[in-house]
């Protein structure tokens, strides 16, 4: 059965810095696209960050230069590191498979930031 | 303000068919992207609706549909029924952007 499960959220203040962890079963993390994608309260869903199976990765223009995604091949993890955070990312932080022009086929439940002072 | 462009809200009553536009440009589905569309329950992840355009997952009911031209995509519901009330999101890729989700459509059933 696949699953992912996101953890690391919580409450962060401006500025700060916040790690989140994506643990997979069912599948390798490297041999397919994975991607984190947030939805802020009331609004649709943001893809932010990919890393692709050949190791690249590519982060959306909003988190550039602050959000690294990464993955663990030992632990079949994908993680994002969150620096600088600012008060509009707060978000629920979802793990997914897929990215580029692939389609997300499946989700982690999400995992809530709230970055405020 | 969201690179695809969806109508905020839908309605119709149990048995109607309604329709869901996507409006993108020539950077993302004018340039060829393929089109994936989610439904989304209220706390819960998106799920994965049709996916390349115009094909289901597995398990998803055929009164769902959805087609693809130029630099916009539609989703179609025949058969409208009670569970299908939701919000819906489309999903491509932007040359420019990178992954790319629509605005967002609420469907009530009336």
């Amino acid at each position: 059965e696949v699953q992912l499960v996101e953890s690391g959220g919580k409450l962060v203040r401006p500025g700060g810095s916040l790690r989140l962890s994506c643990v997979v079963s069912g599948f390798t993390v490297s041999d397919n696209y994975m991607s984190w994608v947030r939805q802020a309260p009331g609004k649709g869903p943001e893809w932010i960050a990919v890393a692709y199976t050949g190791g690249n990765t590519h982060h959306a223009n909003s988190v550039h230069g602050r959000f690294t995604i990464s993955r663990d091949t030992s632990r079949n993890t994908v993680y994002l590191q969150m620096n600088s955070l600012r008060d509009e990312d707060t978000a629920v932080y979802y793990c997914a498979r897929g990215g580029g022009n692939i389609y997300f086929d499946s989700w982690g439940r999400g995992t809530l930031v709230t970055v405020s002072s | 303000q969201s690179v695809l462009t969806q109508p905020p809200s839908v309605s119709g009553a149990p048995g109607q068919r309604v329709t869901i536009s996507c409006e993108g440009s020539t950077s993302n589905i004018g340039a060829g992207y393929d089109v994936h569309w989610y439904y989304q329950l209220p706390g819960t992840a998106p799920t994965l609706l049709i996916f390349a355009n115009n094909n289901r997952p597995s398990g998803v009911p055929d009164r769902f549909s959805a087609f693809k031209s130029d630099t916009s995509a539609s989703l179609v519901i025949t058969g409208l029924q009670a569970e299908d009330e939701a919000d819906y999101y489309c999903q491509s890729y932007d040359r420019g952007l990178g992954g790319v989700f629509g605005s967002g459509t609420k469907v009530t059933v009336l």
